[in-house]
Order: C-alpha cells, then structure tokens, then sequence
C-alpha cells in the first residue's frame, strides 16, 4: 500500500480564519513533506519533517505552521492567510534513508486551499 | 545550482508515437532522478526513477535515459496513448530533497 491521504479535498477560507490540513499513512515512511502548488506550477517545498523534527523550512512565511505529532500524521495549521496562497497544497512521505542517497516520495491527492 | 531545466513545455502527440522530455540539472551532488505524472486535480505518482550509476533504465512503455557528464536525463514514451496525456515532472535531487522541473503538459490525440 502506498497511499497518503490528505484531509479535507477542499478548504474555503476567510483571511482571518484559522484552519489546519491533516496528512496521514500508514507505510512506516519516517520522512514527511508538504508542497504548495500553484496552477500550471511544478510543487514547490515548504517543510521536511524527517524522524518527527522539522528538518527544512524552505523560509515559509509563519502563518504556516508545521505539526509532526507521530511519524504517521503531519499537520498544516494555518493562520491569516492571503489570497495569494490560494494553491493546491499536497503531502508526501518516504522511507527517510539517512545514509546517503534518495528515495521515492509518496504524494497525497492534496487539498485544494481557496482564500477569500 | 538549483537549477533544472525542463523541455520542452508542452508537447502534442499522436497515438502510437513516441514523447521524448528533457531535464537539465547543475548540482553535481543529486543522486537520484525520478520523472513525476501528474493528472488534474491529483498528487504526482511516480512513473520511473534512475540511479547515477546507470545510463538507461526502462520499465514497459517508459525509459529513462540519463548523461551524468551532460548533467541531463529524459523521458522516453514510447507507444504513446490518450491515457499517458498528463503534465510530467523531473525532479533530481539528494537526500530529502528534489527540486522539480517547470513541467512537460503532454498531449496525445488518438
């Protein structure tokens, strides 16, 4: 099984409100990742949680806000949002080699953010 | 040195013929180079991914070819069909990170 699930499908948003995104799986992968993706945009990084510590913050304005609470579940919390940040958000997981080398990441379906 | 390089942008294909996409890279220090499907609507999936320590891997329909001293790799489709109609992503990197090319909208009429 190599499925990652991301909650909700859809989120509309006020600029003052404050929301989280929830990804989860359940593959024993020890690295997590969420992308912003913009339309006709490749994913662009925000964060890297490897082993449950942020390992990267790829400078990611604050009103994003990271949360690893189990090597299975990773949180977006986000916090007076522009419109501009309107985007296709999405997770992703891998095995998190640590000696050397990359491996495959695992992407969710992503949930769709409008800000209003 | 960051930087990678994707064509072309779009490509339109008939069925039965054959895509090629391109990657160019700079940072000598990626090791791995996987080429991303995404569909609309949908998270990438990866399609096919090589290792730099060979020149060409294929698995079905889909090859990668990869040129360490040019610092390139491409997608090869071969066959192509309607369902393959999709945007494409390289995305080298190292260790928790890939960088992802501009991506490749591919068209393929039947």
């Amino acid at each position: 099984d190599t499925e990652v699930t991301q909650t909700p499908k859809h989120l509309v948003m006020g600029m003052t409100n404050k929301k989280s995104l929830k990804c989860e799986q359940h593959m024993g992968h020890r690295a997590m990742y969420w992308y912003k993706q913009k339309a006709k945009k490749p994913p662009e990084l925000m964060f890297v949680y490897s082993y449950e510590k942020l390992s990267i913050n790829e400078s990611v304005p604050s009103r994003f806000s990271p949360e690893c609470p189990n090597s299975s579940l990773l949180n977006l919390h986000l916090h007076a949002l522009q419109p501009e940040d309107s985007a296709l958000y999405l997770c992703a997981s891998s095995q998190g080699l640590q000696v050397g080398g990359s491996d495959t990441q695992y992407f969710g379906p992503g949930t769709r953010l409008t800000v209003l | 040195q960051q930087q990678v390089k994707q064509s072309p942008q779009s490509l339109i294909v008939q069925k039965g013929g054959i895509s090629i996409i391109n990657c160019a890279y700079e940072n000598t220090a990626f090791d791995y180079f996987p080429w991303y499907q995404q569909f609309p609507g949908k998270g990438p999936a990866l399609l096919i991914a090589i290792r730099p320590d060979v020149s060409e891997k294929k698995e079905g329909r889909f090859t990668i070819s990869f040129n360490k001293s040019a610092k390139q790799f491409s997608l090869h489709i071969m066959d192509s069909q309607p369902g393959d109609s999709a945007t494409y992503f390289c995305a080298p990197g190292n260790t928790d990170k890939l960088i992802f090319g501009t991506g490749t909208r591919l068209q393929v009429f039947p």
